[in-house]
């Protein structure tokens, strides 16, 4: 089983702060995604990193894949109260036919106006 | 374009009774999905099917789980009986292809929130 394993599991900060989300595994994935989840709505998807090392930026959003591709980080910068949600990652595992994606628990950010 | 469509948002129920949800996935998508979600966890996946195919059931309890997608479209996600842990929230999603691509996307519905008392 790949785990995939998110760190912080809670987050509670002032508007106009810096944040980092984790995500880390023992396992090699092909690809990663970050979703976000609102209450009582499904997750959407934010990025896809495929390459090791790779960084992708969406506004004040930046992702990056790990160069071993088994760890990935969400930094965001001066968050808004928009930013509140579930962040999840999921990856997509290597070598293994599966073709469906592994979750982590994800991390739940709260943006304080 | 219309999203993902799931029936019903909300279900409480007894345990050992039986409860049924329901998901039309977007036009043309190859690939659908049936993912559990409980409270504080990430989705974990039940069921893929390819177009009425079964690819990935391995961790579906069949002893008291099923789904079905009839004519490649449509799909209803089955528990029979119910029990208490399988209170969480029960999300569908579909993707255009045929699933373990890079960037393929995954599009989900809003879920049906399970209670079992």
């Amino acid at each position: 089983t790949q785990l995939l394993e998110q760190s912080p599991q809670f987050l509670s900060i002032q508007e106009g702060e810096n944040l980092t989300v984790y995500c880390n595994s023992s396992s090699v994935f092909s690809s990663l995604q970050w979703y976000r989840q609102e209450p009582g709505e499904g997750p959407v998807l934010l990025v896809t990193v495929v390459t090791g090392g790779e960084v992708k930026k969406l506004k004040r959003l930046t992702f990056q894949f790990g160069d071993a591709r088994k760890d990935s980080s969400l930094h965001i910068t001066a968050a808004q109260p928009g930013d509140t949600g579930l962040y999840l990652c999921a990856g997509l595992a290597r070598g293994t036919g599966r073709r469906a994606l592994t979750f982590g628990s994800g991390t739940r950010l709260q943006v304080q106006p | 374009e219309a999203g993902v469509a799931q029936s019903p948002r909300y279900k409480i129920i007894e345990k050992r009774q039986s409860v049924a949800f329901w998901c039309n996935p977007i036009s043309g998508h190859a690939t659908l999905y049936w993912y559990q979600q409980i409270l504080g966890q990430g989705p974990k996946l039940l069921i893929q099917f390819q177009n009425n195919g079964v690819v990935d059931d391995s961790q579906l309890p069949k002893d008291r789980f099923s789904a079905e997608r009839l004519k490649g479209v449509d799909s209803t996600l089955k528990i029979q009986p119910a029990k208490l842990e399988d209170s969480a929230v029960y999300l569908c999603a579909s993707s255009l292809g045929l699933g373990g691509g890079a960037y393929e996307t995954q599009y989900f519905g809003p879920g049906t929130r399970l209670l079992v008392l």
